[in-house]
This record gives structure tokens, sequence and C-alpha cells, in this order.
């Protein structure tokens, strides 16, 4: 069934606005990652979280799993980080392990 | 350091015909995982390899889908008898143990 519950599902923001996205698990996850597809398809690495906060210039990140959730921050929104945000969630306890994919979060930053 | 690289980045078949993809890795990653990414289902893990050996095919189709990773410089993701349902984005990823790092993908559309 569905492990990794992304929302909102769009998102429009004005330049240097902010807002935050979020990952609800049904599952206990290991690990979080956030990406950024581009308009080219890429996807671009954003952060990787066992537990605890990241931040990184305008980005910021929190996995809690014992709340089963994760959280993304976006602060002074400019133009370029329009795209498509996703987060990916590891569900085993190996170091290697599938990611299992929200259903992603499309981010339009618009002057 | 050029990343996941993946080829063709775009192919285009015939129904019945078959496709190969090419993924390699990152320099000194030990594990290889492949994805595929529709605009109904989203991003879905097919199979992955560590240290060359098949580690799990669970979300490969039983039929017409194969995968093999020959030596640790690259993998090949193989589908015969396309149809068009197999029409999608194919992601390869690499990781020496937690972080997962994606290649640009290869476009399949099965006419």
């Amino acid at each position: 069934g569905d492990q990794v519950e992304q929302s909102p599902s769009a998102l429009s923001l004005h330049e240097g606005t902010g807002s935050a996205l979020r990952c609800n698990f049904t599952t206990t996850m290991r690990a979080v990652q956030w990406f950024q597809q581009n308009s080219r398809g890429s996807l671009i690495n954003l952060f990787y979280l066992a537990s605890g906060t990241k931040e990184n210039g305008r980005l910021k990140s929190t996995f809690n799993s014992k709340e089963s959730y994760s959280t993304l921050h976006i602060r002074d929104a400019q133009l370029e980080d329009s795209g498509t945000y996703f987060c990916a969630a590891e569900a085993t306890a190996s170091s290697f392990s599938k990611l299992v994919f929200g259903q992603g979060t499309s981010l339009s930053v618009v002057p | 350091n050029a990343g996941v690289i993946q080829t063709p980045r775009h192919k285009v078949t015939g129904k019945g015909q078959e496709a190969t993809l090419w993924c390699e890795p990152i320099s000194g990653h030990s594990a290889v995982f492949w994805y595929r990414q529709t605009i109904v289902q989203g991003l879905e893990f097919l199979t992955y390899f560590r240290n060359q050996a098949p580690i799990d095919d669970s979300g490969m189709p039983k039929e017409r889908f194969s995968a093999q990773m020959p030596n640790q410089s690259h993998s090949t993701l193989k589908i015969q008898s396309t149809q068009p349902q197999d029409s999608a984005v194919y992601l390869c990823a690499s990781s020496r143990g937690y972080e997962q790092y994606f290649g640009p993908g290869t476009r399949l559309t099965v006419l």
C-alpha cells in the first residue's frame, strides 16, 4: 500500500515568500531524501536525513522518525526554485535500501 | 565526477521490439538501483544490485523485463517485446551505502 503521502500536490509562491512541504509515512522509515526535479527531468539531491534537521541556504528539512513525517521548508523563494519536489524514504534497516517516493509537489514561483 | 551516466537519453521503439537501457554508476559506488517514472504511477522501484549481485527485484514486472550488472562499471535493463504501457522514463541511481544519486534517465517511447 501507499507508504509515503506527500502534500501539497501543487503550490504557487510569489518570489520572496516561503512555505513548507510535508511527507507522512505510514510505516517506520529509516531515512529520507528530498529531491528537486528540474525542467530537464533530472533529480537533484537536496537533503539526506536519518534524523533531525539540516539546512542549506534557503532550504531546511526535518525528519521525525518517531512521528513518521518529514518536512521541507523553502524561504525567500526564487524563480529557479520552480520544479517538482519529491520526498523518498528508505523502509528497511539495511544500509542499502530501495526508495519509496511520494507523489511530488509541483512548485511554481511567480514574480 | 561525471555522475551517473545513462544511455541513450531517448529511445523510440515499435511495439514488440526489444529495448536495452544502459547505466554507468558513479565510480566507487557499490549499489545500482533502477526506477521507472510515469505520470500515472509516479516514481517506482524496479530492482537493485549490490556489488554486482541482484538483491531485490520486487518491482520488476515478471515478464519481459530483466536486468544485469556484468561488471562494476555498468548495468543494463532489457525489455523484450515492448508494449505501449512500457513507455516511461527509466532512472538509474547509484549509492555507496546511504544517499542515492540519480542519472538523467532514459525516456522510452513505445509506439
